[in-house]
């Protein structure tokens, strides 16, 4: 496989339920991202982690709790959530870890919290 | 919150016409991007374009940027109906941090 895969591709959970998603590179890349993707509103960067240290955490609650075990898997856990988190979450790597460079995206992982 | 703009929010034109964007941006960036996103996929990297730089061209994309006026283009020329997408402009946050912000996109729908 080559690029970024994400899975599961759809999830449906409930409030109470514990799920998590999972981000694989195969880039050799440095950085890795979670964006979330909300109907109407633009991609709000989670999380950014540099060679497996997190260096970005922006304000997001903590029923979303990431995990980068090494540079090429990024996991994004899920407990208790609410209908407002139901969105399209998108894992992106980069080479440059400033996080300023290209972004490889993948295909994202459409939740939906019922 | 650093943050580009994209005008216009929907774009509808026939294939073989020119699409145009624009996104407009706050403070100061090392660079600015445009990402393209097909319906409930992830996004794609399109062009690049540099702080010191003011035009750059790949295929049938065109993207400006004036910096004096904190805004870029995207020009599609001679549209495909495969082309219908979202577009995205994302600038870097200058010196805050590992951090490319997005903004809301333009929805291009190329006729047939």
């Amino acid at each position: 496989e080559t690029g970024v895969t994400q899975t599961p591709r759809h999830l449906v959970m409930g409030m109470t339920n514990k799920k998590s998603l999972k981000c694989e590179q195969h880039l050799g890349h440095n950085a890795m991202y979670w964006y979330k993707q909300s109907a109407k509103k633009p991609l709000e960067l989670m999380f950014v982690y540099s060679l497996e240290e997190r260096v970005e955490n922006n304000s997001v609650p903590s029923r979303f709790s990431p995990e980068c075990p090494n540079s090429s898997h990024l996991f994004l856990h899920l407990h208790t959530l609410q209908p407002e988190d139901s969105a399209l979450y998108l894992c992106a790597s980069s080479q440059d870890r400033t996080g300023y460079g290209e972004l490889f995206f993948g295909e994202g992982s459409r939740l939906t919290v019922l | 919150s650093q943050q580009g703009e994209e005008d216009p929010q929907a774009l509808s034109i026939q294939e073989g016409e020119n699409a145009t964007m624009n996104c407009s941006y706050k403070t100061s960036i090392n660079n600015l991007q445009w990402y393209r996103q097909n319906s409930g996929r992830g996004l794609v990297h399109l062009i690049l374009i540099r702080s010191n730089e003011r035009e750059k061209h790949s295929g049938r994309l065109r993207v400006t940027l004036d910096t004096s006026k904190k805004s870029s283009s995207l020009l599609i020329t001679a549209s495909r109906a495969a082309d219908t997408a979202s577009y995205f402009c994302a600038t870097d946050a200058g010196a805050a941090g590992n951090k490319l912000t997005f903004g809301g996109g333009t929805r291009v729908l190329v006729k047939p």
